[in-house]
C-alpha cells in the first residue's frame, strides 16, 4: 500500500551500531505498530503507538524503542544493534475514530541485517 | 496474552483443488480474526477477516469459519489457482485490533500445476 512507506528499504550494520528505521503514513491513521517478522516465526508485536503522546509495549519490545513524532510518523530505533535482531520489519497503521474493528495497512518493510 | 497456533507449515494441493488451513486461539476475549497473504518479498495483505459475532464468512473463492467454543477458525480456499501461491498468516485479537494483532508462524501454501 503507497499510502504507508518505510525508510530504509534494506539496511546492514554491525553490532553495537544505533540504527533508526522510520514510518510514514498518508492515510490519516490515528493507530501506528511496528512487528517484526522472522522465517518460520510469523509476524511479532514490538511497539504500537495510539497518538503521539500514547506509547504501548508489545510482545517483544526489549533491546527497541519508538518515537512517535507526529500522527504520520513513528521510528524504531535499536539503540545497539546484535546479530539476533537481524529481520524483516513491517510498520502498520489501522483507523481509529470509534471503529471497532480496524484492518491494518502494512508498509513495505525493512530488511535489517546486524553484522 | 493470546497465543495463535497455525496448522499445517506447509501445503501443496493440485490446482483445481481445495486447500484448508486451520488456527486455534488461547484468548477467550479475543473478537476479531484475519487472515492476511504474503507474496515472496511482498508485504502482507489482508484477504478476508471474521468478527466473533459471525460464524462463517465468505468472498468468492475464500471462506472463512470461526468456532468459538472450540477457539478455532479456518481458512478454506476452493478451485485453487497458481497465483493462490504465498504463505497465509492467521492472526487473533482482543478489542478489534487497537492493541495490535498475534500472528500465526504461516502456512507455506504451493499450487502444483
Amino acid at each position: 500500500d503507497a499510502d504507508v512507506t518505510q525508510t530504509p528499504r534494506n539496511r546492514i550494520t554491525k553490532t553495537g551500531k544505533r540504527i533508526m528505521l522510520e514510518c510514514s503514513q498518508t492515510k490519516g491513521h490515528d493507530r501506528m505498530y511496528w512487528y517484526r517478522q522472522d522465517p518460520g516465526l510469523g509476524l511479532r508485536l514490538i511497539y504500537y503507538s495510539f497518538d503521539v503522546k500514547d506509547i504501548n509495549k508489545g510482545e517483544i519490545s526489549d533491546g527497541y524503542s519508538v518515537s512517535r513524532q507526529a500522527q504520520a510518523k513513528f521510528s524504531l530505533s535499536l539503540e545497539s544493534a546484535i546479530p539476533n535482531q537481524t529481520a524483516l520489519y513491517f510498520c502498520a497503521t489501522t483507523g481509529g475514530g470509534g471503529a471497532r474493528y480496524n484492518e491494518q495497512f502494512f508498509g513495505p518493510g525493512t530488511r535489517l541485517t546486524v553484522l | 496474552g493470546e497465543n495463535v497456533e497455525q496448522h499445517p507449515s506447509t501445503l501443496s494441493v493440485q490446482e483445481g483443488d481445495s486447500a484448508v488451513i486451520k488456527c486455534t486461539y488461547s484468548d477467550s476475549a479475543s473478537n476479531y480474526f484475519p487472515w492476511y497473504k504474503q507474496e515472496l518479498g511482498k508485504r502482507p495483505q489482508l484477504i478476508i477477516d471474521i468478527r466473533s459475532n459471525v460464524g462463517e464468512k465468505k468472498d468468492q473463492r475464500i471462506a472463512v469459519t470461526l468456532n468459538k467454543t472450540a477457539k478455532h477458525f479456518s481458512l478454506h480456499i476452493t478451485e485453487t489457482q497458481p497465483e493462490d501461491s504465498a504463505v497465509y498468516f492467521c492472526a487473533a485479537t482482543a478489542g478489534g485490533g487497537a492493541d495490535g494483532l498475534t500472528f500465526g508462524k504461516g502456512t507455506h501454501l504451493i499450487i502444483q500445476p
